[in-house]
């Protein structure tokens, strides 16, 4: 069975800072991964999509890294900004159909 | 293109009740998935209906049904309403059947509340 963890569970950073998400998975035989964005109450916001066959993913500030060998998965946010604060959660699509998330990590940015 | 939209927003049950939440896929989308998330955790997967048959289900009683109609809109029922079903139902839409290489679109969330 798939297990999808992530540390920490809360961070709060000065805005400015760069910092680093982190995403374990138990099972290596994974599609893709995925790390979203959840504002408080909302629905969830797609932010990078890394296959299996690849290492890395950027959009603008943001940076992840698929290492699947040892089921690790980092987000790189590059000068933080108040506006980044929410929930961040990553998701590993194995076989079938389904996403498997792990329980996000709380991020404020301090102005 | 319009997104994913889920109604209603936000609901109020009390146990034993029946509950159907709906979802209007992404233009173009022919899969969808629905999530429960409860509070302070990560979405669970319920279940994935492609081309209006189930194309997979998670850890959930059957008490929790659902359809997908041919527009490929969706709803989710839950029937017998308990206490613990009190969470954020998230619905998402994607192409194709085993989206191994695609991403998943997600809607609001409906807030479903049970008395």
């Amino acid at each position: 069975k798939q297990e999808v963890t992530q540390i920490p569970a809360a961070l709060s950073v000065p805005e400015g800072e760069n910092l680093v998400l982190n995403c374990s998975f138990t099972d290596s035989a994974i599609y893709n991964l995925q790390w979203f964005r959840q504002d408080p109450g909302k629905g969830l916001t797609s932010l990078l999509l890394i296959q299996s066959s690849q290492r890395e993913q950027t959009s603008g500030r943001l940076n992840a890294s698929l290492d699947k060998s040892s089921g690790r998965s980092t987000l790189y946010i590059a000068a933080s900004q108040p506006g980044d604060s929410a929930t961040y959660l990553c998701a590993v699509r194995t076989s079938g159909s389904r996403l498997t998330f792990g329980e996000g990590t709380q991020l404020t940015v301090n102005p | 293109e319009t997104g994913v939209t889920q109604s209603p927003t936000h609901l109020i049950k009390t146990r034993g009740q029946q509950v159907t939440l709906r979802c209007s896929s992404q233009s173009g989308h022919n899969t969808v998935s629905w999530y429960q998330q409860a509070l302070g955790q990560g979405p669970q997967f319920i279940f994935q209906y492609y081309r209006e048959e189930e194309n997979g289900r998670g850890n959930f009683p059957p008490r929790f049904s659902g359809l997908q109609f041919p527009n490929y809109s969706s709803e989710l029922n839950v029937n017998a309403l308990e206490l613990d079903d009190s969470a954020l139902y998230l619905c998402a839409s994607s192409w194709g059947r085993d989206g191994s290489t695609d991403t998943q679109y997600f809607g609001p969330g409906t807030r479903l509340t049970v008395l």
